[in-house]
């Protein structure tokens, strides 16, 4: 089993929106509703910023938000913030009760 | 407020061993599964291993099967992670967390094991 597919960067100019797409298979993200997010600055421990596909953590902004459709699973930043440029990694709960990350992506802010 | 103290990392030779701690704090350990995450310097995240409440059930990524054991010490509220037969391909800092419902809720910051000759 292979990691979740994530592109590799998404740029966006401030106050616009993005979307990362994290790609897995019926096996992991398309199975279960156990997808999350991680937002990871450099040198920085990961935070959660959504879990169960679509749940945010207390503290963290609403401007997170997250989908699935399929085995995709999306989360969307809106009114993109300085703040928000860092590595953000999806991850699933697999068939055989593991957990599987996603590639990574690196969101630019222009 | 929830607090994750990973220690017991270095430099290790490739074939030998070491065992990585997790001191937990600010919230019921007992209650909580657990787990351990790594990443490769320059690289992304990859779950390692995880850990039921009374350390009944575990799991491992395929990579690490045979090689790493994962425990926990309710009673000291620690979680510990036990690496032999260590690899090149180890190398990355390993951070422990606290799982919600699959997702890893809260992490410490991390330690990095590094094994080269």
């Amino acid at each position: 089993q292979s990691a979740l597919t994530q592109p590799a960067s998404v740029s966006g100019s401030p106050g616009q929106s993005i979307t990362i797409s994290c790609t897995g298979t019926s096996s992991d993200v398309g199975g279960y509703n156990y997808v999350s997010w991680y937002q990871q600055h450099p040198g920085k421990a990961p935070k959660l910023m959504i879990y169960e596909v679509s749940n945010r953590p207390s503290g963290v902004s609403n401007r997170f938000s997250g989908s699935k459709s399929g085995n995709t699973a999306s989360l969307t930043i809106s009114g993109l913030q300085a703040e928000d440029e860092a590595d953000y990694y999806c991850s699933s709960y697999t068939s055989s009760s593991t957990l599987f990350f996603g590639t990574g992506t690196k969101v630019t802010v222009l | 407020e929830v607090q994750l103290v990973e220690s017991g990392g270095g430099l290790v030779q490739p074939g030998g061993s070491l065992r990585l701690s997790c001191a937990a704090s600010g919230f019921t350990f007992s209650s909580y599964w657990m787990s351990w995450v790594r990443q490769a310097p320059g690289k992304g995240l990859e779950w390692v291993a995880n850990i039921k409440q009374d350390g009944s059930e575990k799991y491992y990524v395929d990579s690490v099967k045979g090689r790493f054991t994962i425990s926990r010490d309710n009673a000291k509220n620690s979680l510990y992670l036990q690496m032999n037969s260590l690899r090149a391909e180890d190398t990355a800092v390993y951070y422990c967390a606290r799982d919600l419902d699959t997702a890893m809720a809260d992490w410490g910051q991390g330690t990095l094991v590094t094994v080269s000759s």
